[in-house]
């Protein structure tokens, strides 16, 4: 199972907009709305921040957001803020009852 | 409050064994399923395999299919995630993960996280 393709890095100024693209295929992403996303701070354990392509966690912040259009899910931070920047990973549920990582994303505040 | 806690850091030998428990707490254990996921040293994170701790049925990554057992003690709520014939890329920190919807035939996202295990193979 090939990793799902995320953008290596992303960057924005405070109070902007960014969004993080997931590209996966008909088998994975694009086949079921199984899919996650997960903010690493260096050093820290990775932590839920979007399930079932727009279904936020309780205590996640509304800043976050994600969609999904074909093979493509993304992760969309509004009003950036210092803490956002970090490390994220999106993961899709696949074809063969699997999960499978994109590569990350690092996430820079300017 | 949902609490995993994991065993601690090991340095074993290539072609050892490796057992790593992730004690649960704070809620039902046999009401979410627990996935492993790695992440190599200044790597991304690697989904390794998934058990539901109802009945005890297993989904494997194939990167790591037939090295790697996953089991479950319900008596203490304990996972553990058994790995052999451990190569230097085997080097990273495992963690285990809870299911964030309940139990089902198959893996749900990872709804919370234990610490982290650090396991270094090395001679």
């Amino acid at each position: 199972q090939s990793a799902l393709t995320q953008p290596a890095s992303v960057s924005g100024s405070p109070g902007q907009s960014i969004t993080i693209s997931c590209t996966g295929t008909s088998s994975d992403v694009g086949g079921y709305n199984y899919v996650s996303w997960y903010q690493q701070h260096p050093g820290e354990v990775p932590k839920l921040v979007i399930y079932e392509v727009n279904h936020r966690p309780s205590g996640v912040s509304n800043r976050f957001s994600g969609s999904k259009s074909g093979n493509t899910a993304s992760l969309t931070i509004s009003g950036l803020q210092a803490d956002d920047e970090a490390d994220y990973y999106c993961a899709s549920y696949t074809r063969s009852s699997t999960w499978v990582f994109g590569g990350g994303t690092k996430v820079t505040v300017l | 409050q949902v609490q995993l806690v994991q065993s601690g850091a090991v340095v074993k030998k290539p072609g050892a064994s490796v057992k790593v428990s992730c004690r649960a707490s704070g809620y039902t254990f046999t009401r979410n399923g627990i996935s492993w996921v790695r992440q190599a040293p200044g790597h991304g994170l690697e989904w390794m395999g998934w058990i539901n701790t109802n009945n005890g049925d297993t989904i494997y990554a194939q990167e790591v299919q037939g090295r790697v057992t996953m089991t479950t003690d319900t008596s203490t709520s304990t996972a553990y995630m058994d790995l052999r014939s451990l190569r230097s890329d085997d080097t990273a920190v495992y963690y285990c993960a809870r299911d964030v919807g309940l139990i089902a035939a198959s893996p749900d996202s990872f709804g919370s996280w234990g610490q982290g295990t650090l396991v270094t193979v090395s001679s």
